[in-house]
């Protein structure tokens, strides 16, 4: 069973527009929570953490964590066409080093 | 420099010979990643050292090696490859878990 899965598999949002993703876990060990992004031709680039309940706001991207219903989830607001790419949600446990990723969200910003 | 390398960027390989791929990062992180990536599916971890320590994951343990000669470089090794291990091979680096992990560009395996 995969650990971390995510919603929408992909996402089109017009320029300035709010674009929302979504990520739950299934293993109530994570402690912490993070987004990542990739460009193509490019490995996965961390965007932000957040290992606590409520908002972690960074610029134009808000992340929220629920960690009672293990969900995690980040908003994108103003979007910009260079903020196409494939998002990554990663969740990892406190005890030990392993991280696990879910499937991506494919996100197109359209001028 | 926060860049993690890897060695070569595409690799052509053989049904049944063995694969190694290399990577390093100058960041002295104690922990290095190896995942594997396949079209439409999330990076899955293969094996990680944590210093000198290799923790490989239960359901890949037969199928990847790997070696740590120094804190700055990781080995991927394949030693048998399968068309089944056609993907893209990133590797990654960070300190602790609550860390930031920085990857390389990756590895295009093709198996033929």
């Amino acid at each position: 069973q995969q650990k971390v899965q995510q919603s929408p598999e992909s996402l089109s949002v017009p320029e300035g527009g709010m674009a929302s993703l979504n990520c739950t876990s299934s293993d109530r060990n994570f402690q912490y929570f993070w987004w990542y992004r990739q460009h193509s031709g490019e490995g996965p680039k961390a965007l932000m953490s957040i290992f606590s309940d409520g908002d972690k706001k960074e610029g134009r991207f808000t992340a929220h964590l629920n960690k009672a219903s293990l969900h995690v989830s980040l908003h994108i607001r103003d979007s910009q066409p260079s903020d196409s790419a494939l998002y990554f949600c990663a969740a990892s446990e406190q005890s030990n080093n392993r991280i696990f990723f879910g499937d991506g969200t494919q996100l197109v910003v359209k001028p | 420099d926060t860049t993690v390398k890897q060695n070569p960027r595409y690799k052509l390989a053989r049904v049944g010979k063995p694969v190694n791929l290399i990577c390093s990062q100058t960041m002295n992180h104690d922990t290095m990643y190896w995942y594997q990536k396949k079209p439409n599916q999330a990076p899955k971890l293969l094996l990680f050292y944590y210093d000198k320590i290799l923790n490989r994951e239960a359901d890949t343990f037969e199928k990847f090696q790997s070696s740590r000669p120094n804190n700055s470089f990781c080995s991927l090794y394949i030693g048998s490859a399968g068309l089944e291990y056609s993907a893209m091979y990133l590797c990654a680096s960070a300190r602790g878990s609550d860390t930031e992990v920085f990857f390389g560009k990756g590895t295009r395996l093709t198996v033929v």
